[in-house]
């Protein structure tokens, strides 16, 4: 069975900082790995989907990166800014269950950017 | 652009009551998605319809029914409450048929059962 985990649960940084969020994964049978950004009491915010035959995805100052036989993504942002502070979760689809397929997530990292 | 709409976005419900949690996406998505997001767990897949007319069930279907009353909306009901199922609720779309296609996600609804 597919498992996501996240570590760091919970990080806190000072502004300006560059950061690594990781992200692991036992079978390497996936079809994407997707990062999402959720602020309190709200939705999932798409920030990079890694197709499975990609190293990396980048949009502004974050960059995604994947590394498949390992079962490890990290999600790099760049120069941390207060308004970074949410939780983000990696999920990855699955290579197989239908044409669908399951996004299966972690259980977020925390991350707190303080000012 | 509305997205994807979650209707109500707050709920109590006394256990044995039953009520249906509303979705619709603007978005023309062939996709739609049930999800559950709890402390510890993480969010699981309770039903999705891969396109008008069909359903399946994910990982956590049990206590749930769902409809896919047009391309647009997708519900889930909730047929006799139960404390377990005390959570928050989210819906999500996506184009479909090509599965290299983030999943779009509404605000949630946060049911509590008493």
């Amino acid at each position: 069975k597919q498992e996501v985990t996240q570590i760091p649960a919970a990080l806190s940084v000072p502004e300006g900082e560059n950061l690594v969020l990781n992200c692991s994964f036992t079978d390497s049978a996936i079809y994407n790995l997707q990062w999402f950004r959720q602020d309190p009491g709200k939705g999932l915010t798409s920030l990079l989907l890694i197709q499975s035959s990609q190293r990396e995805q980048t949009s502004g100052r974050l960059n995604a990166s994947l590394d498949k036989s390992s079962g490890r993504s990290t999600l790099y942002i760049a120069a941390s800014q207060p308004g970074d502070s949410a939780t983000y979760l990696c999920a990855v689809r699955l290579n197989y269950g239908g044409s669908q397929g399951n996004l299966i997530f972690g259980k977020g990292t925390k991350l707190s950017v303080k000012p | 652009n509305a997205g994807v709409t979650q209707t109500p976005k707050f709920q109590v419900l006394k256990t044995g009551q039953s009520m249906t949690l509303q979705c619709a996406q603007d978005m023309n998505h062939n996709s739609m998605y049930w999800y559950r997001q709890d402390p510890g767990m993480g969010l699981r897949l309770i039903y999705y319809s891969a396109s008008e007319g069909t359903t399946d069930k994910g990982e956590v279907p049990n206590g749930y029914n769902v409809s896919r009353l047009n391309k647009r909306e997708f519900s889930l009901r909730l047929e006799s409450a139960a404390p377990s199922q005390t959570s928050v609720y989210f819906c999500a779309s996506s184009m479909g048929g090509v599965r290299n296609q983030p999943q779009h996600f509404g605000d949630g609804t946060r049911l509590s059962i008493l």
